[in-house]
């Protein structure tokens, strides 16, 4: 089955600094790769999301990188504000059993 | 988008018993999953929740510990009997499109086993 891993586990910018985060996963015939911000006592919200058709998709400061040979896909956020700090969470959609795979998320702190 | 209703948002249990969780959606979905999310940990699939027919486990989870249904197309509940300490965490319903799709999920029922 799927696996993914995400890495660091942990992360402190300063702000206005950039972030990245970065995915592996392990079953090519995984389709779709969203990312997931979740706040403290809150549900994860889908911030971003990519298909395996496209490499690279951005939305303001939010960006996301696809590289099906390597199998791994990347989160940037750029110019990084203080309500960015949550855990981020990446996954892996496998097409036909449509399970959501999640990474074991990224701890994000950005410094006032 | 789906909006999910679940309930109950959180309860404190003795060990020994059981919790049922109810998970009810505005819309039809295809896909409808149970997540399990331990403080400061990521989120666990514990099964699929199939229309009319038993529900498909992950590995490390039994029917038996987690039984679940799903009657129709917006509604699915998710049973955690026997409870003992280590089922404390949170319980979250997940929903999605076929095609791989965003998925929307509940609030999450916060469980303390005591």
């Amino acid at each position: 089955g799927e696996n993914v891993e995400q890495h660091p586990s942990t992360l402190s910018v300063q702000e206005g600094d950039s972030a990245v985060i970065k995915c592996t996963y392990s079953d090519s015939a995984s389709n779709y790769f969203p990312w997931y911000k979740q706040e403290l006592g809150k549900r994860p919200q889908l911030i971003i999301d990519i298909r395996s058709n496209v490499g690279e998709k951005k939305d303001q400061r939010i960006a996301v990188t696809l590289n099906k040979t390597a199998k791994h896909f990347s989160l940037h956020i750029t110019e990084t504000q203080p309500e960015d700090s949550a855990v981020y969470f990446c996954a892996a959609i496998t097409s036909g059993t449509y399970k959501y795979i999640f990474g074991t998320g990224t701890r994000l702190k950005v410094l006032a | 988008s789906a909006v999910i209703s679940q309930k109950p948002s959180r309860d404190i249990c003795q060990r020994g018993t059981s919790l049922t969780i109810q998970c009810q959606v505005d819309s039809q979905v295809t896909m409808m999953f149970w997540y399990r999310q331990q403080p400061g940990q990521s989120l666990t699939l514990i099964a699929t929740a199939n229309q009319g027919s038993e529900a498909t486990y992950e590995s490390g989870f039994v029917i038996d510990k987690f039984p679940i249904s799903r009657p129709n197309l917006t509604f699915s509940t998710l049973t955690v009997s026997n409870m003992s300490p280590e089922d404390s965490s949170i319980y979250l319903c997940t929903v999605g499109r076929t095609g791989g799709t965003e998925a929307f999920f509940g609030q999450g029922t916060r469980l303390t086993v005591v």
